[in-house]
C-alpha cells in the first residue's frame, strides 16, 4: 500500500542552525500537507502544497513539493527554541484518506 | 470559540473492559477521524467518517468501534479485543473528506492500562 516515509526521525541543532526534514512517497501524491506538534500538544496544520515544483514560505519556514509530486521538504532557517516539536508530512492520492509520515522530532539547544 | 473537544484527557482501562473516548466538534465539519499515536510511529488512522451515519475502517481498526449518529459527535470505543490499547488518541475533523482539506485536531486522550 501507499507509504509516506519521513527522515530523519530525530534532529538536534544549536539555536541559529538550519534544519531540514524530508518526506518521500512510493506513489504520486495529489497534494501534501505539513503539520507541527509541540511537545504535549496536538498536530497543527501548517501548509498545503498542490502543484508540481511548488515552493511556499512562511517566515523562516520554506516548503517544497517535488516535480514528480512524490517528495517534499520543510526547511527552517536559523532555528529558534520555539521551533521545537515534531513535524509531520501527510499525503494521499485523490479520494483516499491522508497518510501521515512518522514525523521528525526537532530539538533545539540555546 | 469553534474547535474539537476530546474527553477525558486521561483514561485508565482495566483488563477486559470497554472504554469510550468522546470527540465533539462545533466546526460544522462533515468529516471526522480517529488516530492512534505511539512513540516513533506517527499517526495511524483507526476509523474515519465522511458524513453523518457513515464510517469506514482505517489501517488499524481491529479492536475498535465507532458511531456517527450526529454530525458533531464521533465517539471511539476501545474494546477488550484491543490487546495493546495504551496510546495517545487524537480526534480530527475537516470540512469535507476531500484530500485538499486541512485537518483540525483535538487535544487528545491518553489511555493507559491498569
Amino acid at each position: 500500500g501507499q507509504q509516506v516515509m519521513q527522515i530523519p526521525q530525530y534532529q538536534h541543532v544549536q539555536e541559529g542552525e538550519d534544519f531540514t526534514t524530508y518526506c518521500n512517497s512510493s506513489t504520486t501524491l495529489s497534494n501534501i500537507q505539513w503539520y507541527k506538534q509541540r511537545p504535549g500538544g496536538h498536530p497543527v496544520f501548517l501548509i498545503q502544497l498542490v502543484k508540481s515544483g511548488e515552493v511556499k514560505k512562511q517566515k523562516r519556514l520554506t516548503f517544497q513539493f517535488g516535480e514528480a509530486k512524490k517528495n517534499s521538504s520543510l526547511h527552517i532557517t536559523a532555528t529558534q527554541t520555539t521551533d521545537v516539536g515534531t513535524y509531520f508530512c501527510a499525503g494521499d492520492q485523490a479520494g483516499t484518506a491522508l497518510i501521515f509520515g512518522k514525523g521528525t522530532t526537532l530539538s533545539v539547544s540555546s | 470559540d469553534g474547535g474539537i473537544t476530546q474527553s477525558p484527557k486521561y483514561l485508565f482501562r482495566k483488563e477486559g473492559q470497554n472504554v469510550t473516548l468522546s470527540c465533539e466538534q462545533n466546526l460544522n465539519h462533515d468529516a471526522m477521524y480517529w488516530y492512534r499515536q505511539d512513540p516513533g510511529q506517527g499517526l495511524r488512522l483507526i476509523y474515519y467518517s465522511q458524513i453523518v451515519n457513515d464510517f469506514q475502517k482505517g489501517d488499524i481498526a481491529e479492536g475498535y468501534s465507532v458511531s456517527r449518529e450526529k454530525k458533531e459527535s464521533f465517539p471511539l470505543t476501545v474494546t477488550s479485543a484491543q490487546k495493546n490499547p495504551t496510546a495517545f488518541y487524537l480526534c480530527a475533523s475537516s470540512i469535507t473528506f476531500s484530500s485538499n482539506q486541512p485537518q483540525h485536531f483535538g487535544d487528545g486522550t491518553r489511555l493507559s492500562i491498569l
